[in-house]
């Protein structure tokens, strides 16, 4: 069946980069995402990539897409305090409806002075 | 922008009591979405609604009904909460266009005694 897979922490010193792993099974997904939970909120979309790219960059973020191995990764350049939070990969599948979005258990990311 | 609203935060109920967990979205999405956030196991799908009066079991349905009389407002409701229904409720609705952004509610944390 489907299923996407994150490890459930990271702990990062402030100023260093941030890289948040992904694994999924369905190789037609063709979006995938990344949200971010600030604490006690709900959860906001960061940015998506479609299938057919293999990287996309918005200022401190860089997502990028590995099909044959099905892994995508998030990585937050000069990560700061305000970046603590949890981050969530999900994917939809090809053909699927919005119904399907499958978000893995998501990433606490913690910061270090 | 659009915004999801989830009126109650956070809610403290006894076992056997009946639980309405109100959404409203204000951008005429005709998707809503209700899913159960717990430590470790990310979002799950309970229900969802595609147009008014239309519902769809998720995958963890068992326990909760919705309601959707209006196309703005997706209810959940427990009929007689149980103490393993304690978890963080978060509401959504999606754009159909492009790549089908979920936006979600601050969420309901509900603990049931």
């Amino acid at each position: 069946g489907e299923d996407v897979e994150q490890s459930l922490f990271l702990s990062v010193r402030e100023g260093d980069s941030s890289v948040i792993n992904c694994t999924y099974t369905d190789s037609s997904s063709t979006y995938l995402y990344w949200y971010k939970q600030e604490p006690g909120a709900g959860l906001q979309l960061l940015t998506y990539i479609f299938s057919n790219m293999d990287m996309k960059q918005d200022q401190r973020l860089t997502v990028l897409l590995n099909k044959k191995d099905k892994h995508l990764s998030l990585r937050i350049a000069d990560t700061q305090t305000g970046d603590s939070a949890i981050y969530f990969c999900a994917e939809r599948p090809t053909g699927s409806s919005a119904s399907k979005i499958i978000f893995g258990s998501g990433t606490r990311l913690s910061i270090r002075p | 922008d659009v915004k999801v609203t989830q009126s109650s935060r956070y809610l403290v109920k006894r076992t056997g009591e009946k639980v309405f967990l109100e959404c409203v979205q204000d951008m005429d999405h005709e998707n809503m979405f209700w899913y159960r956030q717990d430590p470790g196991l990310g979002l799950r799908l309970i229900y969802f609604s595609y147009d008014v009066k239309m519902k769809e079991k998720g995958d963890i349905p068992e326990g909760y009904s919705v309601s959707r009389e209006k196309k703005e407002r997706f209810s959940l409701i427990l009929e007689s909460a149980s103490t393993n229904q304690t978890s963080m409720y978060l509401c959504a609705s999606i754009n159909p266009a492009g790549a089908n952004v979920l936006t979600f509610g601050a969420g309901s944390r509900l603990t049931v005694l």
